[in-house]
């Protein structure tokens, strides 16, 4: 089935650091969705990209769905503390207007 | 605006007993989906209704898992009987067909 690898697995950065965090596809998707999930809660979506190439930023966050339409990158400047949590990338795949592919996750750990 | 609503938050609960977990969707979206998560397996949708109908069940795992939606506001999913292999944190979540899902806290079952 269509899988998503999601890198790094786990990061450790020191505060004020910039992270980047990626995901690829052997398919192609539709959409591109950024999450994050805090310890006991469920995900919250971050960001959502529709088009081939779109940039998109919220606040100190920035996501791109990349041209080739099967990559997502995401990226954190400047981290605080409560960026801690993990990252899911997740991907809508052309044959469905409903399922998601997920990634594995990438856990954010601030170094104190 | 309420988020989606889900119950319990935390049930712990002997094999063999019958487990219901409950969700109210945000208003006004049309599609529900249930997932479970655990380390092993990350987030794996189970089922997802559009309208109040069933769209698709394959995710869910074997006849011990039932899911009702009997209006636009409220959702079951139902264990009967329970096994310890059934242990995760089960998300509710809801759109309103931008593919942009909005996930509940979550009910974290333990079987002992």
């Amino acid at each position: 089935g269509q899988q998503l690898n999601q890198s790094p697995q786990s990061m450790f950065i020191q505060e004020g650091e910039d992270v980047s965090m990626n995901c690829t596809s052997s398919s192609i998707f539709n959409t591109w969705l950024w999450y994050k999930q805090d310890p006991g809660e469920g995900p919250v979506l971050l960001i959502a990209l529709y088009k081939a190439g779109e940039l998109t930023s919220n606040g100190r966050l920035t996501a791109q769905f990349g041209i080739t339409r099967k990559d997502s990158f995401l990226n954190i400047s400047a981290s605080i503390p409560s960026d801690v949590g993990i990252y899911f990338c997740a991907g809508q795949p052309r044959y469905s207007n409903y399922q998601l592919i997920w990634g594995a996750g990438t856990k954010l750990i601030i170094k104190p | 605006d309420a988020g989606v609503i889900q119950s319990p938050r935390h049930e712990v609960t002997e094999m063999g007993q019958e487990v219901t977990l409950r969700c109210k969707p945000i208003s006004g979206h049309n599609s529900l989906f249930w997932y479970r998560q655990t380390m092993m397996r990350g987030l794996e949708l189970l089922i997802y209704f559009n309208n109040n109908v069933p769209i698709d069940d394959s995710g869910m795992p074997e006849d011990r898992f039932s899911a009702k939606m009997p209006n636009a506001s409220f959702s079951t999913l139902k264990i009967q009987p329970s096994e310890p292999r059934d242990s995760a944190v089960y998300f509710c979540a809801s759109i309103i067909n931008t593919g942009e899902l909005f996930f509940g806290e979550g009910s974290r079952l333990t079987v002992l």
